[in-house]
């Protein structure tokens, strides 16, 4: 089946320190590779996203680049601010009705 | 416009009642997504709805969970004799068709005592 696995938090990070979230899936067939970000008190928004091997997602300074041959979409950001300070989820879909396999989430806590 | 709207937004209820938790989707989103947000098992799939069909049910953890949707727009997702493992954030979602992005409302957190 399919699965996501994340690194775990809290990562605690000085603002403008250089942020990587670790994330690596199992899937059958050629899954389109999601992060969302939950701010506090707030619902799940899509961040970014890639649909196919090599593509690179980014938004709002994000990246992240799909990388079919280790399996892995890791979350980067050069320089963080406070306002980053949320909970990120890695997520996979395989088609059949994109319905998305969730990692556990990593909360990301950004300080002056 | 309006995002997706759910509710209650918070709902506790007594071990063995039943509840009804309701999701209004994005005006013109074919498609409808339940998951559900607890502790122990982070975000999880439940079911979708294309139109009124639910082709993939498989994320229903029993059968005391059901859910419907009419008039391809509102869905209520219905749990019998809530048990206290029940207890977790319902998230609903909605999306056009062949869209991969997800808009999730602000959820439901039901607690069961």
């Amino acid at each position: 089946g399919n699965s996501v696995t994340q690194m775990e938090g809290p990562v605690t990070l000085s603002e403008e320190a250089f942020l990587t979230i670790n994330c690596t899936y199992t899937a059958t067939g050629y899954p389109s590779l999601f992060w969302y970000v939950q701010y506090p008190g707030e619902g799940l928004q899509l961040l970014l996203k890639a649909t196919k091997a090599d593509d690179k997602g980014s938004n709002k300074g994000f990246e992240a680049t799909y990388r079919k041959e280790t399996t892995s979409f890791h979350l980067e950001k050069g320089s963080v601010q406070v306002s980053d300070s949320a909970v990120y989820f890695c997520a996979l879909e395989t088609g059949g009705g994109n319905k998305l396999t969730f990692g556990t989430g990593t909360q990301l806590k950004v300080e002056l | 416009g309006a995002g997706v709207s759910q509710s209650p937004s918070n709902k506790v209820t007594e071990k063995g009642k039943d509840v009804e938790l309701r999701c209004d989707p994005i005006s013109g989103h074919t498609a409808l997504y339940w998951y559900r947000q607890s502790l122990g098992q982070g975000l999880e799939f439940l079911i979708y709805f294309q139109g009124n069909s639910a082709p993939d049910k498989s994320g229903l953890p029993s059968d005391r969970f059901s859910a419907e949707r009419t008039g391809g727009s509102v869905s209520t997702l219905t749990i019998q004799r809530t048990q206290q493992e029940d207890s977790a954030v319902y998230l609903c979602a909605s999306s056009q068709w062949g869209s991969y992005e997800q808009y999730f409302g602000p959820g439901t957190r039901l607690t069961v005592t």
